[in-house]
């Protein structure tokens, strides 16, 4: 089983270059999350959906931007790299009316 | 949202209980508590769920305060597949899930 999906899981940046990290899920689940962690530290919620089409931000949302074009996938996406975006990025999706949501097993991004 | 107080870490002996604190006086009434670790160099995983009664899985157990102010996250016989940091959440809307710092669980062999 899938599950939650996470790529790319390794990637380096160059200060002020763009990417997008990809969250796909196979369990057509409503609800997406992206989260951050920094080293010794919980998580931080940076966007969520709730459904395909609809975004909102989290705790920590600057210098981020989402988008939710198909149900079963959230985009990540960094317009300008800065290294304080250095950080293990999760991705997480749950069932409306759950009470579990499911994380991916990380993308490792390192910005110098 | 509601605050979560756990001790930054505990340790515990293989084969042994292993009792998990969390505080959460802030918490409403209709709230409920989640309970997921993460192991190391992995995302977060499900352990466990309530909101007022005392609940049983096959990972572990999970007492609730009669007052909701506190509950417990108990480890029946832990083993050394069991050390990793332990997240105390009570529920937001939207299902979002607050992460604190956690309580890091050290299991010795």
């Amino acid at each position: 089983n899938a599950g939650v999906t996470q790529t790319p899981k390794f990637r380096v940046l160059k200060t002020g270059q763009s990417m997008t990290l990809l969250c796909a899920q196979d369990m057509n689940h409503e609800y997406m999350y992206w989260y951050r962690q920094d080293p010794g530290m919980g998580l931080r919620l940076i966007h969520y959906s709730v459904g395909e089409g609809t975004t909102a931000k989290g705790e920590v949302p600057d210098g981020y931007n989402v988008s939710r074009l198909k149900k079963q996938n959230f985009l990540l996406g960094l317009e300008s790299a800065a290294p304080s975006q250095t950080s293990v990025y999760f991705c997480a999706s749950g069932r409306q009316g759950a009470n579990t949501i499911y994380f991916g097993e990380g993308s490792w991004l390192t910005v110098v | 949202d509601a605050k979560t107080t756990q001790p930054n870490s505990m340790e515990s002996n293989e084969e042994e209980p292993v009792h998990l604190p969390c505080n959460h006086s802030t918490i409403s009434g209709t709230d409920y508590i989640h309970w997921y670790r993460q192991l190391p160099s992995q995302g977060p995983e499900y352990v466990i769920h309530g909101l007022t009664s005392n609940v049983n899985n096959r990972m572990a157990s999970l007492a609730i305060a009669e007052d909701r102010k506190s509950s417990t996250l108990i480890l029946h016989r832990a083993t050394l597949r069991d050390a990793a940091v332990y997240y105390c959440i009570p529920e937001d809307s939207n299902y979002k899930l607050t992460f604190g710092k956690g309580t890091l669980l050290t299991v010795n062999p």
